[in-house]
């Protein structure tokens, strides 16, 4: 079974500042990864995801995230942080057997303080 | 492109009442489309995969015969709650995946929110 972890509920930082919202995850084979954003009661937003080749993927809005295949790690990172990045995010695992499904982890609610 | 559109975007209703929820990708087929739900402040959660011209694959705990899922057509598919009650409130989710074995990606629509009283 595959599985998401995103262990902090909360990242609070300031505007300007660099920020890394933290995702591991579990999977049989190959992941593919993705990164949405919620805004509060809007759907998923695509940011970005990692389907093969260079491990630093860069997204929408100067997000970016590097696979770490020995860490088993997808980490979503932005130089410097926006009040209006300000929203839940989610990092999702498929494999690559063509017919899977997204598994989502529980989110983690960026907080950018001005 | 790859616009995912549901309607409605909110709707109450009363205990007992049935209540159905389009799903729509419109400027591409997606011969898979997903519903979720979503609790405040927390994950989604998958609730069933339907492909068009099947019957939906409902993840388990979920009953299909409360959660009536239709994809009659590459561009919609409709979740149907019947019999609402105040614990179906909730935020419901679809997602469409492209066409064909190798798409990577899901786009999702704005949501439903539902409110049962």
């Amino acid at each position: 079974a595959q599985s998401v972890a995103q262990p902090e509920d909360q990242v609070n930082v300031a505007e300007g500042n660099p920020l890394t919202v933290k995702c591991t995850y579990s999977v049989s084979g190959n992941p593919y990864l993705f990164w949405y954003v919620q805004y509060p009661n809007r759907g998923l937003q695509f940011l970005l995801k990692y389907i093969t080749g260079d491990n630093l993927v860069k997204g929408s809005y100067g997000f970016e995230a590097e696979f770490n295949k020995s860490q088993t790690s997808f980490h979503l990172k932005k130089p410097s942080a926006l009040v209006s990045d300000s929203a839940l995010y989610f990092c999702a695992v498929r494999d690559n057997s063509g017919y899977s499904t997204l598994t989502f982890g529980k989110g983690t609610m960026l907080l950018v303080s001005p | 492109g790859a616009v995912v559109s549901q309607h409605p975007s909110w709707v109450i209703c009363k205990s007992g009442t049935s209540v159905k929820i389009e799903c729509r990708s419109l400027d591409f087929q997606a011969t898979t489309m997903f519903w979720y739900r979503q609790f405040p402040k927390q994950s989604l959660m998958l609730m069933a995969t339907s492909n068009e011209g099947s019957k939906a694959t409902y993840e388990q705990g979920v009953e299909k015969d409360k959660f009536l899922i239709n994809h009659a057509s590459l561009t919609l598919s409709t979740l149907t709650v019947t019999s609402a009650h105040p614990e179906d409130s909730s935020f419901y989710i679809c997602s469409a995946r492209l066409a064909g074995r190798d798409s990577y990606e899901q786009y999702f629509g704005p949501g439903t929110r539902l409110t049962v009283t």
